[in-house]
């Protein structure tokens, strides 16, 4: 069974930095694509970063691009955000996803608040 | 402002067929697959529709999916409590290289 397991939110003040991780289970994840995708309390889901599974391609959305930093461990099974320059606006749960047919797996999201 | 545009809201009651609709451009719907999403309160999303119309294994074939130019739509039939939920449509986006998602349309079985 694929587990995904976030961790790494917390509360931290805008202009901070935090690094999110994400413990893979259950399934060859040095195969697998995977993405960062976010939801603001109470909002829609919006798409943050995509990375392919050697590492060699990847992409962010505008409003993350410079700011936040995708890797992964294929050794460790991990996936992981660093975040900084952290604004209100990245103020959210984040979600590990794999994707395959499409975001197939999500895990249970870790919260970012940020906040003074 | 999400890229894909869906309607905030839609409703029907049990038995009933809705259908959500979701616009975008010719750089995402236009030119790439549309995806769609379930997303039942407190829960993560779930997958339920890939590459336009095609059921992960396990989704009912009670939701269908369709696409015609830039614009697709969600179909759920014999509609059930349990279809309650948030609906969303995504798209990979040639001009923003990246994944884009609609703002979302809020279920509701009467």
């Amino acid at each position: 069974e694929v587990q995904l397991v976030e961790s790494g939110g917390d509360l931290v003040q805008p202009g901070g930095s935090l690094r999110l991780s994400c413990a893979a289970s259950g399934f060859t994840f040095s195969s697998y694509t995977m993405n960062w995708v976010r939801q603001a309390p109470g909002k829609g889901l919006e798409w943050v970063s995509y990375i392919s599974s050697p590492s060699d391609t990847i992409y962010y959305a505008d409003s993350v691009k410079g700011r936040f930093t995708v890797s992964r461990d294929n050794a460790k099974n991990s996936l992981y955000l660093q975040m900084s320059s952290l604004r209100d606006e990245d103020t959210a749960v984040y979600y590990c996803v794999t994707q395959q047919l499409g975001f197939d797996s999500w895990g249970q999201g870790t919260l970012v608040t940020v906040s003074s | 402002q999400s890229v894909l545009t869906q309607p905030p809201s839609a409703s029907g009651t049990p038995g009933q067929r809705v259908t959500i609709s979701c616009s975008g451009s010719n750089s995402n719907i236009g030119s790439n697959y549309v995806y769609w999403y379930q997303q039942l309160p407190g829960t993560a999303p779930k997958l339920l529709i890939y590459r336009n119309n095609q059921r992960p294994s396990g989704v009912p074939d009670r939701f269908s999916g369709s696409k015609s130019g830039t614009s697709a739509s969600l179909a759920i039939s014999g509609l059930r409590s349990e279809d309650e939920a948030d609906y969303y449509c995504a798209a990979w986006d040639d001009s923003l290289s990246g994944w884009v998602f609609g703002g979302g349309t809020k279920l509701t079985v009467l």
